[in-house]
Parts: C-alpha cells; structure tokens; sequence
C-alpha cells in the first residue's frame, strides 16, 4: 500500500497569510495526487485533483503542485473560510489512500 | 449540478447488516466510477470501496474484504454498498464520491454499530 505523509498536521496562521500544506508518498504516484477540504460537521470537498487541477468554483489562491512522491497545497492570502481540515489522497493505484489531514486554525 | 444522496445508515448491532445506497443524478453515472468513503467519529478519511463505470472491476479495502460488497445499477443511476457482519470499529460516516478521484462527494450516512 501508499502510504500518504502528511505535514503539518497543524498550523496556526493570520488572514492574509500564504500556507503550504505538504504531502509525501511512499512510492510514485505520478499525478494521481487529489486534495480536499474539510469543514466540522460536513462532507469533505474536491478542491484539486491530476496534482494541479482546481475544482470548478474553488478559488484562485489555492494551487497545487509537485510530482512523484512530493506534492503541496498552497493557499495565498487566507481567508476565513479557509479554516478547515485538509487531505491529500493518492489515487493511482488501490488501495486509494489519505494524508492524515491538515487543520488550519486562526491564530 | 451533480448530486449524490446517501440513505441507509442507521443503528445495527455487531453481527448485523445494513445496505447504503447512493443516488446520483446531474451527471452521466454510467460513464463514471462510483467510490465510496468512511470517516470515524474525530478520525481521518479511510477509503471503502470503487466501482468501475460498468461493474466490470470492484475494489475493496482489505478492512471490509468478505464482509462488504459494492454493486451498481446505472439503469437507476444508484451505487450501493451491502455491509456484513458489522463491528464496532465500522461505525462511522460513509460518504459516496464520483470517481476515483472523489470529484464531487455526498452529504454521507451514519452507521452506528453498537449493542
């Protein structure tokens, strides 16, 4: 199985701030690398996939990137709706596996 | 506007079975390979089970392996997920997804397995 590396599994940050949320996996996945978004008490929601791909409607100040076995999540000029969990998945080969999450609080 | 609608969660005791279904509707189900997803109660997401767009290969996870079955019936445009012999560690919210890449998720189902 891939495991998916996660860091970190917290971060404290101000509104307006740039954050990077870093994935590792174990073995290569290429681009098959998905993040989403996870706010208490609902569903979590696609915001990347294929690496790099923003979901229709997600917002310009996020991006990802990388390839392989590195991948980031970067949120530019955070807003308060971007507290929440984040997780990275792989999905090039099953069993699909997660990051443990990243939760961004406000500072 | 894609839309998944979970139904079927509920209490069941260890040992039981429950069947969750999936309705989707706004996109072409039977072009698309359905996943289904689970989060215990203040713990991560864990992946269940996907199915190919035409049920020609299933995958599941090796937790629920002889225990789950994942189906679909794209006449219906509906994905189910028939669990067995239910434990504790089971409970959980179960969400279903569109694609392997979860692209669109549901609001999820609880299932409590508990005496």
């Amino acid at each position: 199985d891939i495991q998916m590396t996660q860091s970190p599994s917290s971060l404290s940050a101000s509104l307006g701030d740039r954050v990077t949320i870093t994935c590792r996996a174990s073995q290569g996945v290429a681009n098959y690398l998905a993040w989403f978004q996870q706010k208490p008490g609902s569903a979590p929601k696609s915001l990347i996939s294929a690496t790099s791909t923003l979901q229709s409607g997600v917002p310009s100040r996020f991006s990802g990137s990388g390839s392989g076995t590195e991948f980031s999540l970067t949120i530019s000029n955070l807003q308060t709706e971007d507290f929440a969990t984040y997780y990275c998945q792989q999905y090039h080969s099953y069993p699909l596996t997660y990051g443990g999450g990243t939760r961004v609080d406000l500072k | 506007e894609v839309q998944l609608l979970e139904s079927g969660g509920g209490l069941v005791q260890p040992g039981g079975s429950l069947r969750l279904s999936c309705a989707a509707s706004g996109f072409t189900f039977s072009s698309q390979a359905m996943t289904w997803v689970r989060q215990a109660p203040g713990k991560g997401l864990e992946w269940v089970s996907t199915i190919k767009s035409g049920a020609e290969k299933t995958y599941l996870a090796d937790s629920v392996k002889g225990r789950f079955s994942v189906s679909r019936d794209n006449s219906k445009n509906i994905v189910y997920l028939d669990m067995n012999s239910l434990r504790a560690d089971d409970t959980a919210m179960y969400y279903c997804a569109v694609g392997s890449d979860e692209s669109t998720w549901g609001q999820g189902t609880l299932v409590t397995v508990s005496s």
